[in-house]
Parts: C-alpha cells; sequence; structure tokens
C-alpha cells in the first residue's frame, strides 16, 4: 500500500537555487496538502487543493508556488530557496468519503546553506 | 487562525507510568484530532473528537474532549517504550477540505524500559 508517496526524501540545496517537490497518492483523493514541519512549531499549512484544478494559499505560503498536476499528482516548487526555507515537508491527502481521515507522506527533509 | 497550545512540551517517564497530554485554545474546536508521529515518518491519525465531553479509549490511550470544545487531553495508562513518539493535537478548517489543519506544538513522549 504505497498511500502518499513525496520525492526526494532529502535534499541540500544553495541560497538562491530552485527545486520541486514531488507527491503522488493512490488513494483517489480530492484533496492534497503540503505542510512544513519546524522545531517547535508543530505543522504548518504551506498550500492546499481541495479538488484537481484548484489551489489556495496556507498558513505560510511566501516562497512556494504549487501545482495540481491530476488527482493524483501535486507538486511544491521553491523558486529560490533560502535558509528559512529549512524544513521537514510533508505531503498529505483527504478525501470527504473517507471521514475526517488524513493522510501523511514520509516527509522530505530539506536543507538550504 | 485558531492558535493550540499542548503541554507539557517534553515529557520523559519510565514503563508502567501513566501521563497526560493537554491541547488548549482561547476559541471553540469544529472538532479535534490527535495524531501520533515516529521519528522520519509522517503524522497517523489516532482519533477525532467532535462533541463536547467526547471521551475515547483507543487500548490504553484515552482522549477526552472538554465539554466547551475549547480544550482536550490524551491520558495514557502504563505507557510502554512503544509509546515514544511526537503526540500532536490538530483542529481543523471543517467543510469539504478535512486536511486543512492546525497544529499545536507537540509533545514528545520519551519512555524507558
Amino acid at each position: 500500500n504505497a498511500g502518499v508517496t513525496q520525492t526526494p526524501k532529502f535534499q541540500v540545496l544553495k541560497t538562491g537555487q530552485s527545486m520541486t517537490l514531488q507527491c503522488a497518492q493512490d488513494m483517489n483523493h480530492n484533496s492534497m496538502y503540503w505542510y512544513r514541519q519546524d522545531p517547535g512549531m508543530g505543522l504548518r499549512l504551506i498550500y492546499y487543493s481541495a479538488s484537481e484544478g484548484t489551489t489556495d494559499k496556507g498558513e505560510v505560503p511566501n516562497g512556494y508556488n504549487v501545482s495540481r498536476l491530476n488527482k493524483r499528482e501535486f507538486s511544491l516548487r521553491l523558486e529560490s530557496a533560502a535558509p528559512s526555507q529549512t524544513s521537514v515537508y510533508f505531503c498529505a491527502s483527504s478525501d470527504g468519503a473517507s471521514g475526517n481521515t488524513i493522510y501523511f507522506g514520509e516527509g522530505s527533509w530539506l536543507t538550504v546553506v | 487562525t485558531q492558535l493550540l497550545e499542548q503541554s507539557p512540551q517534553f515529557l520523559s517517564i519510565q514503563e508502567g507510568e501513566n501521563l497526560t497530554v493537554y491541547c488548549n485554545s482561547s476559541s471553540v474546536f469544529s472538532s479535534l484530532q490527535w495524531y501520533r508521529q515516529e521519528p522520519g515518518e509522517g503524522p497517523v491519525l489516532l482519533v477525532t473528537v467532535v462533541t463536547g465531553g467526547e471521551v475515547k479509549k483507543l487500548k490504553r490511550l484515552t482522549f477526552q474532549f472538554g465539554d466547551a470544545r475549547k480544550d482536550s487531553s490524551l491520558h495514557i495508562t502504563a505507557a510502554q517504550p512503544g509509546d515514544t513518539g511526537l503526540y500532536l493535537c490538530a483542529s481543523n478548517a471543517g467543510g469539504t477540505s478535512y486536511g486543512k489543519l492546525t497544529f499545536g506544538q507537540g509533545t514528545i513522549l520519551t519512555v524507558h524500559p
């Protein structure tokens, strides 16, 4: 059971470089999300996509862009990475039909030097 | 954005002891979820509480939702080393996007054999 799959697992970037985090889910969920997790701050919502073709900002969207490529895939792009974006990034998905269960990926560890 | 305060931030106990983790907000929760996260993995949903005064049990874990729906607690009886992890409370915005979560800072629990 794959669930929510994120790539890459680990990445080191230099300040100013760009990169894209990929996420795919195989549960036919309508909604997908990107969160970041920093020590002592829990998880914070960056962007979400309620359904295919729509995206909206979350609590901390600055410095990020997203693309809902299709129902399965939701990518997060850092156009010009900054040290403040060093974090662990989690993709998640949910579907109203499954109640309130949200499924998270295993995380992507990003370090910006 | 609703703010969730979790306490304590750290908890280190011996196997067999009992413990309680608290989650509080100044505003009313629409519903509240508790997650457990192990190192290197994403959060996994333990329970969702919706009704004020609700109590749910999951083996040795007991979850309570305050009557006024502004606080919740997680009680673990006879803790085991396998309970070690990060415990997070989260509230969601409701509607069709159940994954739009606001998280508390988390409680890091260590259970020593």
